[in-house]
């Protein structure tokens, strides 16, 4: 069981490059939502899923994109990366919960834009 | 604009001494909130959580006190230890069909020996 897996943990691009995090879990949970992490800013919810097939929107959604065809998988996408990006990425996933529940993080992608 | 408002942004205790980290939130949609400790380099972990319909929750030294009234809860740690040095978020979480979870900006916390 390993939970919560991204990849890569590290990776540097070049401002206008386009690259994919990968997340997958393999945990059955039906909500993932990705965050980036700041100083001083906390964690800030990108885009969100609640299940196969359905994404939306978080506090900072701008730049980039997601999708969700299975439920393990949740890939984050930055279309033309900007040094504004530089962060930490986290995803995240929980259980089906009526009345919210907890989520398991991953250890973190850590990006640098150049 | 924050929804989730946390406060110190640090905090300095001796070891044994009690830490308390606040959380005020104003959507009263939220209806889960779960406080996460992190380690450097490490992602979030859950570390206890309460729901609105408990004004308490312990879990061995860590409580939580919820206020639903003045919307505030705040984590309290009892006989702080230096193996508790970390980042503590407080979030609240809309819960239902989104379960969309909100943190706050952040406590560092470092126990001195």
């Amino acid at each position: 069981n390993a939970g919560v897996t991204q990849t890569p943990k590290f990776q540097v691009l070049k401002t206008g490059q386009s690259m994919t995090l990968q997340c997958a879990q393999d945990m059955n949970h039906e909500y993932m939502s990705w965050y980036r992490q700041d100083p001083g800013m906390g964690l800030r919810l990108i885009h969100y899923s609640v299940g196969a097939g359905i994404t939306d929107q978080g506090e900072v959604p701008n730049g980039y994109n997601v999708s969700r065809s299975t439920t393990e998988d949740f890939p984050l996408r930055l279309l033309s990366a900007a040094p504004s990006q530089t962060s930490v990425y986290f995803c995240a996933s929980s259980y089906n919960s009526a009345v919210g529940g907890g989520y398991t993080f991953g250890s973190g992608t850590r990006l640098t834009v150049v | 604009q924050q929804q989730v408002k946390q406060s110190p942004q640090s905090l300095i205790v001796q070891k044994g001494g009690i830490s308390i980290i606040n959380c005020a939130y104003e959507n009263t949609a939220f209806d889960y909130f779960p406080w996460y400790q992190q380690f450097p380099g490490k992602g979030p972990a859950l570390l206890i959580a309460i729901r609105p319909d408990v004004s308490e929750k312990k879990e061995g030294r860590f409580t939580i006190s919820f206020n639903k009234s003045a919307k505030q809860f705040s984590l309290h740690i009892m006989d702080s230890q230096p193996g508790d040095s970390a980042t503590y978020f407080c979030a609240a979480s809309y819960g239902g069909a989104t379960n969309k979870l909100i943190f706050g900006t952040g406590t560092l916390l470092a126990v001195q020996p």
